[in-house]
């Protein structure tokens, strides 16, 4: 079975700084995908920032990057330029790619809280 | 369009009560996920909907939990005799195949069950 580790409950930045989140998973799939998401305190999950795991490019979405490392099963999280807007509970998810049937259920980290100090 | 709305937004009721909570899909996706985000627990599957197949039920905990999509649009979640730890948010998600397959899942605002 597939699992995803966030090793950091809590992470915290000073505004117009650079953090990076950890993500760690494990599966035996090759095809899949990786995704980051935002839950403010909304509760509203926003989707960050997708990765393939057949493009060896990493994903860039504006102030967001990742660094995949497929070999080491690590996918971690950039935000650079902080803002107070960022604060929130990130969580990392995968899911299996076609192969594996009709169900695209993400499969998530426990999340990571990110406090942006002004 | 309309994104992905649940309801109630929150909800309070006493232990070994019924509870129903509802999901209403972006129009025309045909897939529809439930999942529970529970405190220290992180995000669970627990349902899965697509088209007119028949639902992967999976990752229902106990068989006092129950869900129907009528149509392929809206979707009830049914908690029955619910217990304290069934207590959590209840989150709601839809996708649309695209033309990659790539299954983007959109997420709905979520239902706070508190059973006291």
């Amino acid at each position: 079975a597939q699992t995803v580790t966030q090793s950091q409950p809590e992470m915290s930045v000073q505004e117009a700084e650079t953090v990076t989140l950890s993500c760690t998973y494990d599966t035996s799939e090759s095809d899949y995908y990786l995704f980051w998401y935002k839950q403010p305190p909304s509760r509203q999950m926003i989707l960050v920032i997708r990765q393939e795991a057949y493009k060896q490019q990493n994903a860039t979405e504006n102030r967001f990057s990742v660094n995949f490392q497929k070999a080491a099963k690590s996918f971690s999280l950039k935000i650079s330029d902080s803002q107070l807007g960022d604060a929130a509970m990130y969580f990392c998810a995968y899911r299996s790619g076609l192969n594996a049937g009709n169900n695209r259920k993400l499969i998530w980290g426990l999340g990571t809280s990110l406090a942006v100090n002004p | 369009g309309a994104g992905v709305s649940q309801s109630p937004s929150n909800k309070v009721t006493e232990k070994g009560k019924d509870v129903e909570l509802r999901c209403d899909p972006i129009s025309g996706h045909t897939a529809l996920y439930w999942y529970r985000q529970s405190l220290g627990q992180g995000l669970e599957f627990l349902i899965y909907f697509q088209g007119n197949s028949a639902p992967d039920k999976s990752g229902l905990p106990s068989d006092r939990f129950s869900a129907e999509r009528t149509g392929g649009s809206v979707s009830t979640l049914t908690i029955q005799r619910t217990q304290q730890e069934d207590s959590a948010v209840y989150l709601c998600a839809s996708s649309l195949r695209d033309s990659l397959g790539s299954y983007e899942q959109y997420f709905g605002p979520g239902t706070r069950l508190t059973v006291t």
